[in-house]
């Protein structure tokens, strides 16, 4: 199974843009990367996925590195309501079917 | 739309006591599961479902059991509550589609102490 590494931890200036990174150096070619985020135990919330092109919704920017061992969810202008744990999950199909295995993530402070 | 509804939110257990925590989804969605996740710890896994009449275990799913009658509903039961149990429980749903991916809807959680 494809893992994921995350900073445990990252700081933000409110109206600067988080650039939170991601390793997935083992992931295989058919692997999405997924980005969710968890605020104050609240129920995760999708942020964005992709599987090798960059990415952009209304919330965030996803950047994959070209050999898809690690990619960057970007928030373009951190508020503080974005402070929250964010999850990087590769997208698992085994035994367990469509179901995301979720690391401890990097919480994510947004400061005024 | 509802989207994914625990109940209850909040509840107190004494050990051995047996409940059911309710999930609905109102998004005819054939997968959902069952997470818990415990103090500053990512979310585990305990049981799925990929449709109705269809289950099976995740990662921790002993002291759980699980059931799935129809598509809206995914129960999970807990048959003789113990300490470790204590948690906060998340459901989840998504739309089952060959060949593409897609994202997961969670519920707000409902948070367990037994005692």
């Amino acid at each position: 199974d494809a893992k994921t590494t995350q900073p445990p931890s990252m700081d933000c200036a409110e109206g600067r843009a988080a650039n939170l990174p991601c390793n997935h150096s083992t992931i295989s070619g058919n692997e999405y990367v997924y980005w969710y985020r968890q605020i104050h135990s609240q129920g995760p919330q999708y942020i964005i996925h992709g599987l090798k092109n960059n990415e952009t919704n209304e919330m965030a920017s996803l950047i994959i590195t070209e050999d898809r061992k690690s990619s960057t969810l970007i928030l373009p202008h951190a508020t503080l309501r974005d402070t929250a744990v964010y999850y990087c999950i590769v997208r698992v199909r085994d035994n367990y079917g469509q179901n995301f295995v979720f690391g401890p993530g990097t919480r994510l402070s947004v400061l005024p | 739309n509802a989207g994914v509804t625990q109940t209850p939110k909040f509840q107190v257990l004494k050990t051995g006591q047996s409940m059911t925590l309710q999930c609905a989804q109102d998004m005819n969605h054939e997968y959902m599961s069952w997470y818990r996740q415990d103090p500053g710890m990512g979310l585990r896994l305990i049981h799925y479902s990929v449709g109705a009449g269809i289950t099976d275990q995740g990662e921790v799913p002993n002291g759980y059991n699980v059931s799935r009658s129809t598509t809206e509903d995914f129960p999970l039961r807990l048959l003789s509550a113990a300490p470790s149990q204590t948690s906060v429980y998340f459901c989840a749903s998504s739309s089952e589609i060959i060949g593409r991916d897609t994202e997961a809807f969670f519920g707000q959680g409902t948070r367990l102490t037994v005692v």
